[in-house]
């Protein structure tokens, strides 16, 4: 998975809890994405960072942010976490704008 | 409303025939446009990807067509293999906005 590390890989939480997702990446690339995975709609994309402390919204970016702090991990969370926030949630890193992406393993996040 | 609509939802091809993916676009503004694999547990791995400067391009058996005068591209599998079988994402992206196709679900049966 191109040097990248999703932490934690699965969690089940409670509606209204905050719940934190941590991307890691050992490839120094400067693009970090979050997106998230649901059946019938492929993956949508919740928030980006093209560098450190810099970030922008997604598609879906509504009850989530972001934090980078460093170059290698980008964080994602869910505020006051709902039931229609339960997806698998997948990182992607890339070198540069609308080059290939590369995907982390994923987390399955349940919110009951 | 989804800018990037796939279709079939799921196809079965014999091995060694011709799998066939289809994918439309709405914004004639996306400039970049790749095909991604997914296996059950896994993250997607980009597969092959197109530029709107060029018709088609292949790589092995994965050839990628591309109209763009039409705003569609397809993705065609040649000697589809059981190992094939993952479901399949089309995207079509402009700097960091990259929109999904829904996927195909793909089966190879041997």
């Amino acid at each position: 998975d191109a040097g990248i590390t999703q932490s934690p890989r699965h969690k089940v939480t409670e509606t209204g809890t905050p719940v934190t997702l941590r991307c890691h990446q050992t490839e120094n690339h400067r693009y970090m994405y979050w997106y998230r995975q649901d059946p019938g709609h492929g993956l949508r994309l919740i928030h980006y960072s093209y560098g450190v402390k810099d970030t922008d919204k997604g598609e879906v970016s509504d009850g989530y942010s972001v934090s980078r702090s460093k170059t290698e991990d980008f964080l994602l969370t869910l505020e006051s976490a709902t039931s229609s926030q339960t997806s698998v949630y997948f990182c992607a890193i890339s070198e540069r704008t609308e080059e290939t992406q590369y995907f982390g393993p994923g987390t399955r996040l349940l919110v009951l | 409303q989804q800018q990037v609509k796939q279709s079939p939802q799921s196809l079965i091809v014999q091995k060694g025939g011709i799998s066939i993916i289809n994918c439309a676009y709405e914004n004639t503004a996306f400039d970049y446009f790749p095909w991604y694999q997914q296996f059950p547990g896994k993250g997607p791995a980009l597969l092959i990807a197109i530029r709107p400067d060029v018709s088609e391009k292949k790589e092995g058996r994965f050839t990628i067509s591309f109209n763009k005068s039409a705003k569609q591209f397809s993705l065609h599998i040649m000697d589809s293999q059981p190992g094939d079988s993952a479901t399949y994402f089309c995207a079509a992206s402009m700097d960091n906005d990259m929109r999904f196709g829904a996927g195909t679900r793909l089966t190879v049966k041997p």
